[in-house]
């Protein structure tokens, strides 16, 4: 069984503060995603990486994929309350097959 | 936009109780999946269609759920007889036409069963 672990899983930050957050597997994945989601709301995509080292930009958010693509980072820059909200990592395997999601990490940004 | 629509957005239902759930994306689109989410988890797979088929059906579905996607259009999730730990947001997504994975999600059907 594939699984996603992300760490941490709640992240209360100060405006301005720089955050990562990680998502690791002992599995190989053929592509990872990156969403975001606000309560009540489904999750939002915001990037895909598919080669291993990969590294995608997105304003002030950094992805990162693994050389091995068993893990990938998410860097926040200068967070702003904005940012607020549950990260997801998610993963394809080589089969491709159904997206297996990690259990989020729940960020918190204050002013 | 994400080109999913669900339906109903918020249900509230007595234990016991059959609801089912539609989801419409905003066209045909090969592969459809369902997924479940609790408060502050990830989405649980559930199931998914590929045109009318239903190719994957996760071992954590008890036999009181059921999808079907009868045209390769919309598609709908039943629940048999409700219970209580049937609470949860269920969501809805089309694959994008990349092949990597893509989901783009509908803004989910909340399920609250008392």
């Amino acid at each position: 069984t594939q699984l996603l672990e992300q760490s941490p899983q709640f992240l209360s930050i100060q405006e301005g503060e720089n955050l990562t957050v990680y998502c690791n597997s002992s599995s190989v994945f053929s592509s990872l995603q990156w969403y975001r989601q606000e309560p009540g709301e489904g999750p939002v995509l915001l990037v895909t990486v598919v080669t291993g080292g990969e590294v995608k930009k997105l304003k002030r958010l950094t992805f990162q994929f693994g050389d091995a693509r068993k893990d990938s980072s998410l860097h926040i820059t200068a967070a702003q309350p904005g940012d607020t909200g549950l990260y997801l990592c998610a993963g394809r395997n080589n089969q491709g097959g159904k997206l297996i999601f990690g259990q989020g990490t729940e960020l918190s940004v204050k002013p | 936009d994400t080109g999913v629509s669900q339906d109903p957005r918020h249900k509230i239902t007595k234990r016991g109780q059959n609801v089912t759930f539609r989801c419409d994306p905003i066209s045909e689109h090969n592969r459809l999946y369902w997924y479940r989410q609790t408060l502050g988890q990830g989405p649980e797979f559930l199931t998914y269609f590929q045109n009318e088929a239903q190719l994957e059906k996760s071992r954590l579905l008890s036999d009181r759920f059921s999808a079907e996607r009868p045209k390769g259009s919309f598609s709908t999730l039943e629940i048999q007889r409700t219970e209580q730990g049937d609470s949860a947001m269920y969501l809805c997504a089309r694959e994008g036409l990349s092949n990597t994975g893509e989901l783009f999600f509908g803004e989910g059907s909340r399920l609250t069963v008392l």
